[in-house]
This record gives C-alpha cells, sequence and structure tokens, in this order.
C-alpha cells in the first residue's frame, strides 16, 4: 500500500497569515496514463469531508484560490495564501493512483 | 448534487447492517462510487469502491471478506452490506463519488458495541 504522510499534524496560523502542508507519499503518485493522481481534501468541524484540489493542482469548483497546490512525484504542498476563519479544520490528501486508496493523517489547521 | 446515506444504527459485535447511499442532482451511472469512514478520534480510510456498471469493486484489507459494496443504477443507489462487525468498525461511513471523491454525503453512524 502507498503510505501517504503529511506534515506538521498540527499547524497554528495568525488569520490573515500563510499556511503550508506537506504531504509525501511512499512511492511514485504517476499512474500509467500519465496523471498523478493526488487530491486535498478538507473536513471542517461537523461537516463531511470536501474535495478542494485534484490531480496535484487543480481547484474543484466553489474552492477560493487562496487554496493552491503543487508538486510532483511523491512530494506535494497545499497552501493557504491567507487564512480565514472559516479555513479551520482539517486536511487531508489522498492518493487515487493505486488501489487502496490512502489518505494522510490529517492537519489540524486552527487559528492562533 | 446530493448524496443521502442511511442504515446506521447500534449494533452487536458480529452483527450485520446494509448501509445505502441515495444520489441525486448528477448522472450516477456516469460515476464510480466509494465508501469512505471515519472512525473516532482517527482519520479518513477509504474502504471500498465500485465502478459504473459494477464490474470491478476493490476493498481495503481491513474490510475484505466481510463487507460488500454495490450499486442499482435504475434507482441511483448505492450499498453497503456490512457483515461480521467488530467493534473497529465503529466510525461515521460516507459515500463518495467518482475517483477524485468529488462529492461527499454527510455521512451515517455505525456504533459497533456490546
Amino acid at each position: 500500500d502507498i503510505v501517504m504522510t503529511q506534515t506538521p499534524l498540527s499547524s497554528p496560523v495568525t488569520l490573515g497569515q500563510p499556511a503550508s502542508i506537506s504531504c509525501r507519499s511512499s512511492q511514485s503518485l504517476v499512474h500509467s496514463d500519465g496523471n498523478t493522481y493526488l487530491s486535498w481534501l478538507q473536513q471542517r468541524p461537523g461537516q463531511p469531508p470536501r474535495l478542494l484540489i485534484s490531480q496535484i493542482s487543480n481547484r474543484f469548483s466553489g474552492v477560493p484560490d487562496r487554496f493552491s497546490g503543487s508538486g510532483a512525484g511523491t512530494d506535494f504542498t497545499l497552501k493557504i495564501s491567507r487564512v480565514e476563519a472559516e479555513d479551520v479544520g482539517v486536511y487531508y490528501c489522498m492518493q487515487a493512483t493505486q488501489f487502496p486508496r490512502t489518505f494522510g493523517q490529517g492537519t489540524k489547521v486552527e487559528i492562533k | 448534487v446530493q448524496l443521502v446515506e442511511s442504515g446506521g444504527g447500534l449494533v452487536q459485535p458480529g452483527g450485520s447492517l446494509r448501509l445505502s447511499c441515495a444520489a441525486s442532482g448528477f448522472t450516477f451511472s456516469d460515476f464510480s462510487m466509494n465508501w469512505v469512514r471515519l472512525a473516532p478520534g482517527k482519520g479518513l480510510e477509504w474502504i471500498s469502491d465500485i465502478t459504473r456498471s459494477s464490474s470491478i469493486t476493490h476493498y481495503a484489507d481491513s474490510v475484505k471478506g466481510r463487507f460488500t459494496i454495490s450499486r442499482d443504477n435504475a434507482r441511483n443507489s448505492l450499498y453497503l452490506q456490512m457483515n461480521s462487525l467488530r467493534d473497529e468498525d465503529t466510525a461515521v461511513y460516507y459515500c463518495a463519488s467518482s475517483t477524485s471523491l468529488l462529492y461527499w454525503g454527510q455521512g451515517t453512524l455505525v456504533t459497533v458495541s456490546s
């Protein structure tokens, strides 16, 4: 199975300041079709998870442009350019290149 | 787009439950579907998926041989038959659409306890 490792596991951030979450996979996420199936999801308190970004950097419809994804191969990053109060929650990276699909441990973003 | 799970509840270890997920607002038969769970104090765990035509299914090792995913495209519905339930299966179960987990339901709570 592909192991997804996120850092940090907790990220206290000042409102308006940037935040960054790293995700590393135990093997390359490049699929045989040439795509890289790395997604980022957000789970706000009391809410179901929500897709933010798919295939490394494609923001889903309605996701604010302060969220951006980057990376390649085994190293990926989610950045929030200016954290807002509504961004509080747990963020997960997930790979869908191989079965079983696997998630990172989750990174809790909270306001300082 | 709406996904609504149902069928959760309290069950004793060794028991069975069948979860359902009713889809609306999109062409259900155009998407693969998944079940994902969130256990108390833990992170998300993918447990199963099924292709659009039901021809192929996949399972996490933790549920293989105990859980069965199925779908009925005519009824826009996804199912998860859960047998031989264990304490560690206690979680909120979500259905989610497509490879990228595009859309999610609100979840249904399954509690396995004696």
